[in-house]
């Protein structure tokens, strides 16, 4: 099937910094990406969907000035956690397809905010 | 909640029997997927249903869909202790919403 890398896999950082995220799509263009959030023995909760060159849609609860998403072209977007605190520490895996087809995953980022 | 419901939400079996996950959703979908997830990793995409199939076969996999019902199911088959791991379905309409999820444990 279709590439999706994520990049890190694994990120400690300090309480008030900001991390990136990136998700790739790397044999296919992807025009939605999708971004979820997973806590330990959970399911996934989709936080946003992005279609490239317009704005992200966020779910409700999600807060969009806190977790930034990019999407600046057809295989790449990008998910930054804003002054991350410990509680933003979760495991972040993107998704991405072309149109209705189905979609392909990353590996997903371990965050962990110390 | 944008989650569909999966039952149960942890199966154990020893292995060589059959497993079988339940899914059930609320909205519209096109089509219907399931995930293998094992622990602390990425997602494997293992079959993709649409709305207008009722069931689909890929190797030990077999998995049903009723629209009417709004509701999917997954059996594995002949289960290896390597077929341990979580499953989601994941129900596509425009967004892509995952279940809760089963926890399946196969006993060697």
């Amino acid at each position: 099937g279709a590439v999706v890398s994520q990049h890190p896999s694994r990120v400690i950082c300090k309480s008030g910094t900001s991390v990136k995220i990136e998700c790739r799509s790397l044999d296919f263009q992807a025009t939605t990406m999708f971004w979820y959030r997973q806590f330990p023995k959970q399911s996934l909760m989709l936080m946003a969907t992005s279609n490239e060159g317009s704005k992200a849609t966020y779910e409700q609860g999600v807060e969009k000035d806190k977790f930034l998403i990019n999407h600046a072209s057809l295989t790449l977007s990008t998910l930054t956690v804003t002054s991350a605190h410990p509680e933003d520490s979760s495991f972040y895996i993107c998704s991405a397809r072309w149109g209705n087809t189905e979609a392909f995953f990353g590996q997903g980022t371990r965050l962990t905010v110390v | 909640s944008q989650q569909g419901e999966e039952d149960p939400q942890a199966l154990s079996i020893q292995e060589g029997e059959n497993a079988t996950m339940n899914c059930s959703y609320k909205t519209s979908i096109n089509n219907l997927q399931w995930y293998r997830q094992n622990s602390g990793r990425g997602l494997v995409h293992l079959i993709l249903i649409r709305s207008n199939e009722r069931e689909k076969h890929s190797g030990r996999l077999r998995v049903t869909l009723d629209t009417s019902k709004k509701s999917s199911s997954l059996l594995i088959t002949a289960s290896r202790a390597a077929d341990t791991a979580s499953y989601f379905c994941a129900t596509d309409g425009n967004n892509l919403f995952f279940g809760t999820g089963t926890r399946l444990t196969v006993i060697p």
